[in-house]
């Protein structure tokens, strides 16, 4: 079974630039969620999707990071503008349905310069 | 906030158990403990999970207190390969919402 895979691996931009990554959970899980990962600390949830409506993004600095997941299935997740402090690894993990195991993919490395 | 406490760091000789403490004294009753592990530059690692009772499946074991507030993961032949940032987590629940809150977890250093 294939795992979680998200686009691109690494990335680097300046700031004020935009971004977006990309998810593609395992196939049949209708739940998705991103997290950040600044370095040396445990990733943050910043959004939780169930198919494609929001559950829960009280973490999401909403001013400048957005998410979609509009087919239920991958998702989107975009940086307008960016700053210095969004240099992280920005994770995405699915899991079968809500209040079952997260699996997690590989994550993109964000550098802002 | 994260509802565990881990050790920052510890170590252990190849091929001995690595056992891996964790505390989570205000966990609910119907919270889950979860571990996971994250090696330098992947994506965190699902390792087990329980909610009272012992679990043990190809990676690891989890032994759990009988009053839930603490649980030793166990990794019975640690090779260098299990080098890595281990997470307990406490999954809460509520409604239609499931989080994971990850803390800084202990970083295992596997020694030759």
């Amino acid at each position: 079974e294939a795992g979680v895979a998200q686009s691109p691996r690494y990335k680097i931009i300046e700031k004020r630039q935009s971004v977006a990554f990309w998810c593609n959970p395992i196939s049949g899980h209708a739940t998705l969620y991103w997290y950040q990962q600044i370095l040396g600390q445990g990733p943050k949830l910043l959004i939780q999707f169930q198919n494609n409506g929001v559950v829960d993004d009280s973490q999401l600095p909403k001013d400048r990071f957005s998410a979609e997941r509009l087919k239920g299935v991958d998702s989107t997740l975009k940086i307008q503008p960016a700053k210095l402090e969004d240099s992280a690894v920005y994770l995405c993990a699915s899991s079968l349905q809500l209040q079952e195991t997260q699996y997690f993919g590989p994550g993109t490395r964000l550098l802002v310069l | 906030d994260a509802k565990t406490t881990q050790p920052p760091s510890m170590d252990c000789a190849e091929g001995r158990a690595a056992n891996l403490p964790c505390n989570h004294s205000t966990i609910s009753g119907n919270e889950y403990v979860y571990w996971y592990r994250q090696i330098h530059s992947q994506g965190p690692q699902y390792i087990i999970h329980g909610l009272k009772n012992n679990e043990t499946n190809e990676m690891a074991s989890l032994i759990i207190t009988e009053d839930r507030k603490s649980s030793t993961l166990i990794l019975p032949h640690a090779t260098l390969r299990d080098t890595a940032v281990y997470y307990c987590i406490v999954r809460v629940d509520t409604g239609a919402n499931s989080k994971l809150t990850f803390g800084k977890g202990i970083t295992l250093s596997v020694r030759p």
